[in-house]
């Protein structure tokens, strides 16, 4: 069955520090894969996608995610976190092959950025 | 893009009764999807509400509990019947458009 899987559940970090947050897929066929954010109090957002081409995305707000697909690897990143990225991150694919647009998602991670 | 509204943002409910949550989005779309967000949890798909033919319900979640309907293409509806405290949750609407699924600001349920 299709799943995600992300590795860290709960991430503190000092402003300007570096993020990686960790997404793995599990499923054939078809890869798209999805990073959302949901800030607090506010409703799910789209950072970054990938369909196909240059495995290294660039999304919203200085994150990027690179598609490893020997590692079945969909990491986001960000070099240097602010206050405001205070939120929480998940990553996302395909419920069922075929990319019929159903999205399964990772478990989430709550990054939270001290000032 | 799609912008996408619901009513209500929010609700507290008494265990035995029904809530319909209304989702409107601002230009027509082929797909619309349901998704429930436990606390403290990701989200997951309940059903893909089809216009013109009965919603596709997702392993574990069935259609007496979870009615949902499709007029058109930029409405829908989910009910949630005979709510006990589990139900409690967000519900959120979304829409896949331009191969990108859009999220609407979800309904907060609270069932006492």
């Amino acid at each position: 069955a299709q799943s995600v899987s992300q590795h860290n559940h709960h991430v503190i970090l000092s402003e300007a520090a570096s993020l990686e947050l960790g997404c793995n897929y599990s499923y054939g066929g078809t890869v798209n894969l999805f990073w959302y954010v949901q800030y607090p109090g506010q409703h799910l957002q789209l950072l970054l996608k990938y369909f196909s081409g240059d495995p290294l995305v660039k999304g919203i707000k200085g994150f990027e995610a690179e598609f490893i697909k020997s590692k079945f690897s969909f990491n986001l990143r960000k070099p240097s976190v602010q206050w405001s990225d205070t939120a929480e991150y998940f990553c996302a694919g395909p419920a069922h092959s075929g990319n019929t647009g159903k999205l399964i998602f990772g478990q989430g991670t709550t990054l939270q950025v001290k000032p | 893009s799609a912008v996408i509204s619901q009513k209500p943002s929010r609700d507290i409910c008494q265990r035995g009764t029904s809530l319909t949550i209304q989702c409107q989005v601002d230009s027509q779309v082929t797909m619309m999807f349901w998704y429930r967000q436990q606390p403290g949890q990701s989200l997951t798909l309940i059903a893909t509400a089809n216009q013109g033919s009965e919603a596709t319900y997702e392993s574990g979640f069935v259609i007496d509990k979870f009615p949902i309907s499709r007029p058109n293409l930029t409405f829908s509806t989910l009910t949630v019947s005979n709510m006990s405290p589990e139900d409690s949750s967000i519900y959120l609407c979304s829409v896949d458009s331009g191969e990108t699924q859009y999220f609407g600001p979800g309904t907060r349920l609270l069932v006492l």
